[in-house]
């Protein structure tokens, strides 16, 4: 069966201080890979998404970047973090054939 | 900016009674999914329905699509104190990965 791990779980990161937030999915291939912010008590903001090793789609300018250096791999970095960068991040993946996302179970940034 | 919006943005219901949540989006779809979020968690699927259906089910969750108004409903019947949560629309586009948008959300309490 299909999983998916996000790490860290929480954080507190000092302002300027840099980021990277690792999700990693098991037990499926070339899945499409998706990063989200969801801010207290809000909704989810599509931040990057990716059909394939390399190739990421950047949906909200922004202070943070994305990379998937393996099929399997998503990782979300910041060289520098802003206040406004706190939230809950999620990481889903899907089948390239589409349907419903699986998601993550989250990791919780505060940016002091 | 987000694609779904649903109303209520709060709803408060006695156990055993039926709670409906809308959604509505602005652009064509492939198709439309409802998720549910415990707090502090990471979404999960409910249901999706394809834009070329009306009406789905699924165990006590009854969800319809009008593409014309383009809005969508989730009905929850028999409401439980374990129902508390928060409701998500998402609609799919097929860009080519699938981007998939979420809308702000509906919080549920159902009162034992």
């Amino acid at each position: 069966s299909q999983t998916i791990h996000q790490w860290p779980a929480t954080l507190v990161q000092p302002v300027g201080s840099p980021l990277s937030l690792e999700c990693t999915v098991e037990g499926t291939s070339n899945p499409n890979l998706y990063w989200y912010r969801q801010a207290a008590g809000r909704g989810l903001q599509l931040l990057f998404y990716s059909v394939g090793i390399g190739q990421i789609s950047s949906e909200v300018p922004q202070n943070l970047s994305a990379s998937r250096p393996q099929d399997r791999q998503f990782i979300l970095s910041s060289k520098k973090l802003l206040l406004s960068d706190s939230g809950f991040y999620l990481c889903a993946w899907r089948g390239t054939s589409g349907g419903e996302l699986f998601f993550g179970e989250g990791s919780r940034l505060t940016v002091l | 900016s987000q694609q779904g919006e649903e109303d209520p943005q709060a709803l408060s219901i006695q156990e055993g009674e039926n709670a409906t949540m809308n959604c509505s989006y602005k652009t064509s779809i492939n198709n439309l999914q409802w998720y549910r979020q415990n707090s502090g968690r990471g979404l999960v699927h409910l249901i999706l329905i394809r834009s070329n259906e009306r009406e789905k089910h699924s165990g006590r969750l009854r969800v319809t699509l009008d593409t014309s108004k383009k809005s969508s409903s989730l009905l929850i019947t028999a409401s439980r104190a374990a129902d508390t949560a928060s409701y998500f629309c998402a609609t799919d586009r097929n860009t080519g990965g699938f981007k998939t948008i979420f809308g702000a959300g509906t919080r549920l309490f159902v009162k034992a």
